[in-house]
């Protein structure tokens, strides 16, 4: 069926790094942007990044410019998250989410069900 | 940047009209999109482009926007729409901001 699975979430000590996955099923992956969005314990959403469908285009929010590099994979239909130098408030819950509409009309038609990431000593 | 503003809880006795505001500067002149997070669950989007709803999602959500707000309106709410609610735009063609999310509680 129509589903995205994250994985690669865990314990990280502040500093180190991390590489988060999504496996897209049920759709053709290559036809849609996709995006990285988080949410810390207790708050909001945040969209961190999204990439465009051929990985020519990528966004990123201010808070992860520099440490952050989304990347996919067409032919495996995977999404990636690298994350360096991570810090405390990188903490969260980390969802793939599938980009519907485009330009200035992008929400999230499709999620995953999110993936931890704890960055603590 | 551009600033979304929710309140952050709404109140409502089942079977009656809950009405959720999501407040930007002209936010009537772009694209609104509404989701539902369920204690735990991934959000879930149940309005798009200001009014669309995805196939699914009951009749019961609809969504306005003009002006300086936009709305989502749940009627003849249900113990089951219990959830937080973020509205979310394109605020340019490559930037994208949500709003902090309102906790509706049905009575």
């Amino acid at each position: 069926q129509v589903q995205l699975v994250e994985s690669g979430g865990g314990l990280v000590k502040p500093g180190g790094s991390l590489r988060l996955s999504c496996a897209a099923s049920g759709f053709t992956f290559s036809d849609y942007y996709m995006s990285w969005i988080r949410q810390a314990p207790g708050k909001g959403l945040e969209c961190i990044s999204y990439i465009s469908t051929s990985s020519t285009n990528t966004n990123y929010a201010d808070s992860v410019k520099g440490r952050f590099t989304i990347s996919r994979d067409n032919a495996e239909n995977s999404l990636y998250l690298q994350m360096s130098s991570l810090r405390a408030e990188d903490t969260a819950v980390y969802y793939c989410a599938r980009v519907g509409g485009s330009g200035s009309y992008k929400y999230f038609d499709l999620w995953g069900q999110g993936t931890l990431v704890t960055v603590s000593s | 940047s551009y600033v979304l503003t929710q309140p952050p809880s709404v109140s409502v006795a089942p079977g009656k009209t809950a009405r959720l505001t999501c407040g930007g500067d002209n936010i009537g002149s772009k694209s609104v999109h509404w989701y539902q997070q369920k204690p735990g669950q991934a959000p879930v989007v149940v309005v798009y482009y200001d009014s669309d709803r995805p196939s699914g999602i009951p009749e019961r959500f609809s969504g306005s926007n003009s002006g300086n707000t936009a709305t989502l309106t749940i009627s003849r709410v249900e113990a089951g729409d219990e959830a937080d609610y973020y509205c979310q735009v394109c605020y340019t063609s490559r930037d994208l901001v949500f709003g902090g999310g309102t906790k509706l509680t049905v009575l």
